[in-house]
């Protein structure tokens, strides 16, 4: 599975949008997109996935660049409840179904 | 729905004892489950594959008798840690594949917190 890139940490304002990078340079055909997020103390919790096409969802938006090397994540109104760690992760479908997780990107919300 | 559980949430055991943690897919049947351990400020490590039915797949590095797995049912593996030691203590969380639908999505359970002794 191609290896993801993310920034540690960032930051938001709570009501403003948070848009989290992630770099997936070495992505091949067949390998979709997935975002992951991780409240302290709980298990991940699925955001959205993607192969090509932007997708959107309740919880977010995921914006793939045409080239398909990156993407971005997108909570629209950021409250302080998206505050966890969000995992972007590249992998073949039906590739024994394993999810392989980098190290993530901490978001904070602040008032 | 895709709720998956584990129990028990957090266990405190002495070195040498094993540990049990189940894993259950609540609302739907999953073929296939996934146990991954966490150390503190680190992020999820696969552990390994569980396949309803058969054996077990182990990443490379784990242990396949330190670390038991059963996936005796559509809804049900279980992981046993064999002889505990303090190294041992992480927290454990499992995921499960829904294998009805489309998105081929992992859901994760709430994990477990191992502190061995």
């Amino acid at each position: 599975d191609a290896k993801t890139t993310q920034p540690p940490s960032m930051d938001c304002a709570e009501g403003r949008a948070a848009n989290l990078p992630c770099n997936h340079s070495t992505i091949s055909g067949n390998e979709y997109v997935y975002w992951y997020r991780q409240i302290h103390s709980q298990g991940p919790q699925y955001i959205i996935h993607g192969l090509k096409n932007n997708e959107t969802n309740e919880m977010a938006s995921l914006i793939i660049t045409e080239d398909r090397k990156s993407s971005t994540l997108i909570l629209p109104h950021a409250t302080l409840r998206d505050t966890a760690v969000y995992y972007c992760i590249v992998r073949a479908l039906y590739n024994f179904n394993k999810f392989y997780f980098g190290s993530g990107t901490k978001l904070n919300v602040k008032p | 729905g895709a709720v998956v559980s584990q129990h028990p949430s957090r266990v405190i055991c002495k070195s040498g004892t094993s540990v049990k943690i189940e894993c259950r897919s609540l609302d739907f049947q999953a073929t296939t489950m996934f146990w991954y351990r966490q150390f503190p400020k680190q992020s999820l490590m696969l552990m390994a594959t569980s396949n309803e039915g058969s054996k077990a797949t182990y990443e490379q590095g784990v242990e396949k008798d330190k670390f038991l797995i059963n996936h005796a049912s559509l809804t049900l593996s279980t992981l046993t840690v064999t002889s505990a030691h303090p190294e041992d203590s992480s927290f454990y969380i499992c995921s499960a594949r829904d294998r009805t639908a489309s998105t081929d999505t992992q859901y994760f359970g709430p994990g477990t917190r191992l502190t061995v002794l």
